[in-house]
């Protein structure tokens, strides 16, 4: 199977600016997790999404919002950039069954969003 | 604040040692896992060791579960410098039908070849 895919790899972005992020999943996986990384708070989640539908959600502004497509690729967006934003934004995939293997995800490489 | 604290913050030997590395967390879990990360990449899934488990294998990889401590140790035999990476352990949290992987800070592992 094909892995995780997120593109772009690498992003530069000013202050104010918008930016979407897009992740493809695992074929046949149906939820699509986003989250932050950053050496001051390290891995924190933004949202869930599983079948087209936001199931969970992080403490995050909403600046921060994503939404999933019908064939489970996902996109996350963010509006009106600042510094702070810089990161690795994460995805990962998963069945999204509750329970045992359900939980476990498969992460993308991750997409380096640099704000100036 | 993390729900899960990896200890120590990082730690470096020498090929053909071993590595442990420890998480504690602080709420009732449904499982445990460790993910492993290769500097600035995604991460990938070690283990995941139930509520219900108190020891579990992987090739070179132990860990175990202690719910009364809410602690969990991962042991690598044997290292390898191509073990050098960041491990993460990830406690999931019951959340709106799903378990929501909550993720600590990490234990960055330097294997010295």
């Amino acid at each position: 199977k094909a892995g995780v895919t997120q593109t772009p790899r690498y992003l530069i972005k000013t202050r104010g600016q918008q930016v979407t992020l897009s992740c493809s999943p695992i074929s046949g996986h149906r939820s699509v997790s986003w989250y932050q990384q950053t050496p001051g708070q390290g891995l924190q989640f933004l949202f869930e999404y599983f079948s087209e539908t936001q199931r969970n959600k992080g403490n995050f502004p909403g600046r921060f919002s994503g939404r999933q497509f019908s064939n489970s690729r996902s996109e996350m967006n963010v509006s009106t950039l600042e510094l702070g934003d810089s990161a690795l934004y994460l995805c990962a995939s998963s069945s999204g069954l509750a329970g045992g293997q359900g939980n476990e995800q498969f992460f993308g490489p991750g997409t380096r969003l640099t704000v100036l | 604040s993390q729900q899960g604290e990896e200890d120590p913050q990082a730690l470096s030997i020498q090929e053909g040692e071993n590595a442990t590395m420890n998480c504690s967390y602080k709420t009732s879990i449904n499982n445990l896992q460790w993910y492993r990360q290769n500097s600035g990449r995604g991460l990938v899934h070690l283990i995941l060791i139930r509520s219900n488990e108190r020891e579990k294998h992987s090739g070179r990889l132990r860990v175990t579960l202690d719910t009364s401590k809410k602690s969990s140790s991962l042991l690598i035999t044997a290292s390898r410098a191509a073990d050098t990476a960041s491990y993460f352990c990830a406690t999931a949290l019951a959340s709106g039908g799903s378990y929501i992987p909550t993720f600590g800070r990490g234990t960055s592992l330097i294997v010295h070849p």
